[in-house]
């Protein structure tokens, strides 16, 4: 069974810009959430799709938004770029038991705004 | 609101025991553990739900105070293998709407 993937793996953006990341979940998981590490502060939660409708959402500004296809594939958008954006971005499917279930991630994109 | 994770980090020789903190200041539908290798994906360890159930792995304990809001992940004679930053999840009832928040993560080296 394939794993989480995320496309592109790294992504290099000047301030101002906006991004696309993508996400494809496990084969038969309809949950995806997003997540955004940089050192010293873990994994920082910004939302979480299920059936095409955001769930939850984390406590980021709106530049950062999300969507999810039928397929529960998933994209997270983030504009306006600023330079406190740099960070890995990681994406997780899970089937939807919520609490009773593991995340799945994937390798992450790592993002770097200058 | 994140959970607290004690130690930071901590460095210890091959076979050595180790114990990680999870702390959280509301009360939790479950805890989840993870290991983060450098450059790699988080990866599942375990899950302690509240009422007792423990998911997960074979080598590694853990355990799941529900009235003091904390659970503690015990590596017992520690192999190189085990190095890595440990994070704790916890979800909190949320009517449905359960999200996994996260620790800051807790380095764990392995020397020989």
């Amino acid at each position: 069974k394939a794993g989480v993937t995320q496309t592109p793996r790294y992504l290099i953006k000047t301030r101002g810009q906006q991004v696309t990341l993508s996400c494809s979940p496990i084969s038969g998981h309809r949950s995806v959430s997003w997540y955004q590490q940089t050192p010293g502060q873990g994994l920082q939660f910004l939302f979480e799709y299920f059936s095409e409708t955001q769930r939850n959402k984390g406590n980021f500004p709106g530049r950062f938004s999300g969507r999810q296809f039928s397929n529960s594939r998933s994209e997270m958008n983030v504009s306006t770029l600023e330079l406190g954006d740099s960070a890995l971005y990681l994406c997780a499917s899970r089937i939807p038991d919520t609490y009773n279930s593991p995340l799945h991630f994937g390798n992450g994109t790592r993002l770097t705004v200058t | 609101q994140q959970p607290v994770q004690s130690p930071q980090a901590v460095i210890l020789r091959e076979g050595e025991d180790a114990v990680i903190n999870c702390s959280s200041s509301k009360a939790l539908y479950s805890v989840h553990w993870y290991r983060q290798k450098h450059g790699e994906a988080p990866v599942f360890l375990m899950i302690l739900l509240k009422g007792g159930e423990q998911k997960g792995h074979e080598k590694i304990s853990a355990s799941f105070n529900e009235k003091k809001q904390q659970s503690s992940l015990y590596l017992t004679a520690s192999q190189l293998s085990y190095s890595g930053t440990y994070f704790c999840g916890t979800e909190t009832p949320n009517f449905g709407n359960e999200k996994l928040t996260f620790g800051t993560g807790t380095r764990l080296t392995i020397i020989p």
